[in-house]
């Protein structure tokens, strides 16, 4: 089976500016979870889409936000960029079982942000 | 808050030295725990993990790790460790409520393996 893949593997945008990302989950899974990795505050949780709804939500402001297609896709969208969002998003999926039922997260390779 | 800890941020180990790092989770209730590896250039990578039954689970590469309910601690080992090991490991848990999908994660240790 394929991995998680995300797209684009690298990007650079200016302040004010907004980015979509996108990652396709292993084939099957139907739960996408986002994150957001910095050096300074390591590994935080952005949101989940399971079934082309939010199902968990993170401490992040709404300029974060995302979706999930009927084919499990999901994208992540930032807008007016700020300095402080350069960081490595990663996407993972897993299964999604009934009621939220943890189930182990599998990991893309990320997009690097780079904010100038 | 929620939280959990790797207090080892860097350790240092010479090929075929034990390493035991720390994890430590703050949550009264009903956790499922997961190591994460991230090689240098690579992606995350599930370790091993436990949902229930026999605490002390065994993972790939010779990983294992062991779930002490009472010490809210759940540490990962090796006995002997090698050059390839170096990379940076993620503690993770999922703290059971309503929203269980949420990984929780430690800031990392970063394992550095001299010949």
């Amino acid at each position: 089976k394929a991995g998680v893949t995300q797209t684009p593997r690298y990007l650079i945008k200016t302040r004010g500016q907004q980015v979509t990302l996108s990652c396709s989950p292993i084939s099957g899974h139907r739960s996408v979870s986002w994150y957001q990795q910095t050096p300074g505050q390591g590994l935080q949780f952005l949101f989940e889409y399971f079934s082309e709804t939010q199902r968990n939500k993170g401490n992040f402001p709404g300029r974060f936000s995302g979706r999930q297609f009927s084919n499990s896709r999901s994208e992540m969208n930032v807008s007016t960029l700020e300095l402080g969002d350069s960081a490595l998003y990663l996407c993972a999926s897993s299964s999604g079982l009934a009621g939220g039922a943890p189930d182990t997260q599998y990991f893309g390779p990320g997009t690097r942000l780079t904010v100038l | 808050a929620q939280s959990v800890s790797q207090h080892n941020h860097h350790v240092i180990l010479s090929e075929a030295a034990s390493l035991e790092l720390g994890c430590n989770y703050s949550y009264g209730g009903t956790v499922n725990l997961f190591w994460y590896v991230q090689y240098p250039g690579q992606h995350l990578q599930l370790l091993l993990k436990y949902f229930s039954g026999d605490p002390l689970v065994k993972g790939i590469k010779g990983f294992e790790a062991e779930f002490i309910k009472s010490k809210f601690s759940f540490n990962l080992r090796k006995p002997s460790v090698q050059w390839s090991d170096t990379a940076e490991y993620f503690c993770a848990v999922i703290m059971l409520t309503g929203t269980a999908s949420k990984l929780t994660f430690g800031t990392g240790t970063r394992l550095q393996v001299t010949l």
